[in-house]
């Protein structure tokens, strides 16, 4: 079974903190990975994709993957509440299936 | 330019009619998916197709069916719609091989 968890929160930080999202999964030998953004009543947006272990950054994002340890993480420095909204993880389990699997979202809200 | 439509964006029908919801993407991409986003904001994938190859989640009732006429169209239609089946509907698309999906604004489904 494909399992991918996340913490749902909220998880509440203040304006300009560094905010810290996890997520774990169970098939070991995933080789993709991506966080999605959707505010409350949008549609998901892809912000990070990452494929490597290590740390890959865009802008105030950063994406960090380690597969021996299944987790992959995302870090938003320099929190704004414009950043609020819930966080989806995506893994593409490996084999044939090009179907990733989401975890249920981590509500992040950043507070002035 | 809208990478991903879906038409309506709001839906709102009696219990036992039979409704269509329509997907376009101009993203020149193979792959098209259909999610449901239940009241609980988990995204489950309920169908994706690619080159005419269709893969179904087990779970979803036989009453849901996509229809795609092209590469650039995947349509999800409902027979015989129940209570339950109120939800948001997600469709996306992606390069099979590449899995960063973009999604469609959704279909808010209301049963009554």
């Amino acid at each position: 079974q494909k399992e991918v968890e996340q913490n749902s929160g909220p998880l509440s930080v203040p304006e300009g903190a560094i905010a810290s999202l996890n997520c774990t999964y169970s098939d070991r030998g995933s080789q993709s990975f991506f966080w999605y953004r959707q505010y409350s009543g949008k549609s998901p947006e892809l912000i990070m994709s990452i494929y490597s272990n290590g740390d890959k950054e865009d802008g105030r994002f950063t994406a960090q993957l380690n597969k021996a340890s299944q987790y992959v993480s995302l870090l938003i420095r320099d929190s704004q509440p414009s950043d609020s909204a819930t966080y989806l993880c995506a893994v593409k389990p490996p084999g044939g299936s090009y179907i990733p699997t989401f975890g249920r979202g981590t509500s992040l809200i950043v507070h002035p | 330019d809208t990478a991903v439509s879906q038409t309506p964006k709001y839906l709102v029908t009696q219990m036992g009619n039979d409704k269509s919801i329509k997907c376009e993407q101009n993203l020149g991409h193979d792959t098209m998916y259909w999610y449901k986003q239940d009241s609980k904001k988990f995204l489950k994938i309920m169908f994706s197709y690619n080159n005419k190859e269709l893969i179904i989640n087990e779970t979803v009732p036989n009453r849901f069916s996509p229809k795609s006429p092209d590469k650039a169209h995947l349509n999800l239609h409902i027979n015989s719609l129940e209570l339950g089946d109120s939800a948001v509907y997600f469709c996306a698309s992606s390069r099979r091989e590449a899995n960063e999906q973009y999604f469609g604004p959704g279909t808010r489904l209301t049963v009554t």
